[in-house]
């Protein structure tokens, strides 16, 4: 069983839908969470940076995370068709000397 | 976008040649990744660098070697290519302490075909 799951989509929404990305994960010693865009052919590029549990938003993205549930969550409010892209959710522990798990992504569509 | 140059872009050679990617940044970041990324897999971690000539395994090292000989480059070689390690591979960098959580920026990837 890997150690971060995230459902592979694809997941198409029309323009102006809200998105929501999700990973579960089975280590608990997790504490730093990310979420990554990437556009094909590109390399993936940081979109949020978590510590622990909470809610953190920047602009129309929020992402959440629930350490007793090992779930975490992005949203994307106002979809658009530059959102279109695969989404990779990352998480480290503390004393991993910062090697991150990914997910193995998950892409949207967003259709006009 | 972060200064993350990666060379060459694309490449193809066949099975059993050695092969050399190089990661070249601008940051001055102490810490620098090599990952491979495949179709249900994600990005797998190869190897790392904490500083230079300082460099440990991965998730996915064998038939893999690195070097780190200057701050700014990161040299990935497969000594004898074999057409699983067909990938698109992708260098990352952070300047955080490990116990700070590792945010890392990645360069655009070298797409590998080994025939």
């Amino acid at each position: 069983q890997k150690e971060v799951e995230q459902d592979p989509g694809p997941l198409s929404v029309p323009e102006g839908a809200i998105v929501s990305l999700n990973c579960t994960y089975s280590n608990s010693a997790f504490q730093y969470f990310m979420w990554y865009r990437q556009y094909s052919r590109k390399g993936p590029e940081l979109l949020m940076y978590t510590y622990s549990s909470g809610n953190k938003e920047d602009g129309r993205f929020t992402a959440q995370v629930d350490k007793s549930s090992k779930y975490i969550s992005l949203f994307i409010r106002d979809s658009q068709p530059s959102d279109s892209a695969t989404y990779l959710c990352a998480m480290s522990a503390t004393d991993s000397w910062g090697k991150l798990q990914f997910g193995a992504g998950t892409q949207v569509v967003v259709t006009p | 976008d972060a200064g993350i140059t990666q060379s060459p872009r694309h490449k193809v050679t066949e099975t059993g040649t050695p092969v050399t990617l190089r990661c070249h940044q601008t940051e001055n970041h102490r810490y620098m990744y090599w990952y491979r990324q495949d179709p249900g897999h994600g990005l797998r971690l190869i190897h790392y660098s904490y500083g230079v000539k300082d460099t440990d395994k991965g998730e996915v090292s064998d038939g893999y070697s690195v070097s780190r000989s200057k701050t700014e480059d990161f040299l990935l070689t497969l000594e004898s290519a074999t057409s699983s390690q067909t990938s698109v591979y992708f260098c990352a960098i952070s300047d955080r302490d490990p116990a700070g959580g590792q945010p890392q920026h990645f360069g655009d990837g070298t797409r590998l075909s080994i025939l």
